[in-house]
């Protein structure tokens, strides 16, 4: 079982529709979380930090679930320049990193 | 804002080759890290450094080595390219405090013939 674990999709979704993601950890001694945001033959991009209470930024908002290890990105009124991969980052307190293998999203029109 | 610089965007290099990737940042970040990254195998982690000096392997270090002389500067080196180290590299770095993110530079594709 991969140590962080997200469903590669592709999800394709309508413009102005809500999409939500999903990122499974299995290491307890996870201390922080991200989510980032790659584009086609760029490099990640840091979207946003995940803190416990759950955080927003405009249509991004990101949930923290430490009794079932997942964190989650929801996406609201998606735009056509909101397709690209989107990749999860948990930290150790070891000061590890394990990378998700991403989730793609293409927004459609 | 945080910059990460690479030296090189695009690389075409023979096999057998020594390759320099040089990679600089301007936050006084003490963490520097190099990642290769790959279709279907995500991000890997080469070699990161926590501070000047120092090098650890990461989880795919052979064919490669680092150099921290420097701070602000963290350099990747490949031995003797091989077909098989085409892919994309980039570098990140971050202060390393509490929750601070990485900040990735716009990575070398780098490809060896």
């Amino acid at each position: 079982r991969k140590e962080v674990e997200q469903d590669p999709g592709p999800f394709n979704v309508p413009e102005g529709a809500t999409v939500a993601f999903n990122c499974t950890y299995s290491n307890s001694a996870s201390q922080s979380f991200f989510w980032y945001r790659q584009d086609c033959r760029k490099e990640p991009k840091l979207l946003m930090s995940v803190y416990s209470s759950g955080n927003e930024d405009g249509r991004f908002t990101a949930q923290l679930n430490r009794a079932s290890q997942y964190i989650s990105l929801l996406i609201r009124d998606s735009k056509l320049s909101d397709s690209a991969t989107y990749l999860c980052v948990v930290r150790l307190y070891n000061r590890k990193l394990i990378w998700g293998l991403g989730t793609s999203l293409a927004v459609n029109p | 804002d945080v910059k990460v610089t690479q030296s090189s965007r695009y690389l075409v290099k023979r096999t057998g080759e020594k390759v320099f990737l040089e990679c600089v940042q301007d936050m006084d970040h003490e963490n520097m890290f190099w990642y290769r990254q790959d279709p279907g195998l995500g991000l890997r982690l080469i070699y990161f450094s926590y501070d000047v000096k120092m090098k650890e392997k990461g989880d795919i270090p052979e064919g490669y080595s680092v150099s921290r002389e420097k701070k602000e500067r963290f350099s990747l080196i490949l031995e003797s390219a091989s077909t098989n180290q085409t892919s994309m590299y980039l570098c990140a770095s971050t202060s390393g405090q509490g929750n601070s993110p990485l900040h990735f530079g716009n990575g070398t594709r780098l490809t060896v013939t």
